[in-house]
């Protein structure tokens, strides 16, 4: 299986903020890469897919970037709604496998 | 609308059977693979295996081989996912969700509100 590593495990920030979260994956995976935002007792969400695919209907502030091994999800400006966990995802060979995710947490 | 509605939890005990289920509606349900995804308490998300409900071709994560049993009904647009004996271990979250593509390997754009599953003596 392919591993997906990301970091930070959680980072502490306030709204406003621009927060840069990593995924690498243990080989190359072209752009086959996803993030989901997961908040606390709900199911985990689509955001992008394809690596920078932004699904209709997520804000712009959310943006994705990389290809190969290492990729990043950025949000330009926090907003409250935006305190969640988040996973990335590879589809390039089967299982699909996640990253630990990242926990966006309030300073 | 696309929607993906499970089954209501369940507590069982250790050595207990069990099949939950996961209702597609919106959609061609026969023409998606469906995914099953576990969440144990606290932690993060893993794939457990997938099925085409057109012709019932299923695949599982190694890790999930031989663990769980994954089936569909295409005639009444439901999936399901089964123990014939369950462990405590097995108590987590578990998700349905709809792959975006005909591809075994997939992005998931869909998904289900998830069905809790408690296994206590």
């Amino acid at each position: 299986d392919i591993q997906m590593t990301q970091s930070p495990s959680s980072v502490s920030t306030s709204v406003g903020d621009r927060v840069t979260i990593t995924c690498r994956a243990s080989q190359g995976i072209s752009s086959w890469l996803a993030w989901y935002q997961q908040k606390p007792g709900k199911a985990p969400k689509l955001l992008i897919s394809a690596a920078s695919s932004l699904q209709s209907g997520v804000p712009s502030r959310f943006s994705g970037s990389g290809s190969g091994t290492d990729f990043t999800l950025t949000i330009s400006s926090l907003q409250p709604e935006d305190f969640a966990t988040y996973y990335c995802q590879q589809a390039n060979s089967f299982p699909p496998t996640f990253g630990g995710g990242t926990k966006v947490e309030i300073k | 609308e696309v929607q993906l509605v499970q089954s209501g939890a369940e507590v069982k005990k250790p050595g207990e059977s069990l099949k939950i289920s996961c209702k597609g509606s919106g959609y061609s349900f026969s023409s998606y693979w469906v995914a099953w995804v576990r969440q144990m308490p606290g932690k993060g998300l893993e794939w457990m295996g997938i099925i085409y409900p057109g012709d019932s071709d299923t695949r599982y994560s190694p890790s999930f081989q031989g663990q769980v049993t994954i089936s569909a009904d295409k005639s009444i647009s439901t999936a399901y996912l089964q123990w014939s004996s369950l462990k405590t271990s097995d108590t987590a979250m578990y998700y349905c969700a709809r792959h975006m593509s005909s591809s075994t390997s997939s992005f998931v754009d869909y998904w289900g509100q998830g069905t809790l599953v408690t296994v206590s003596s």
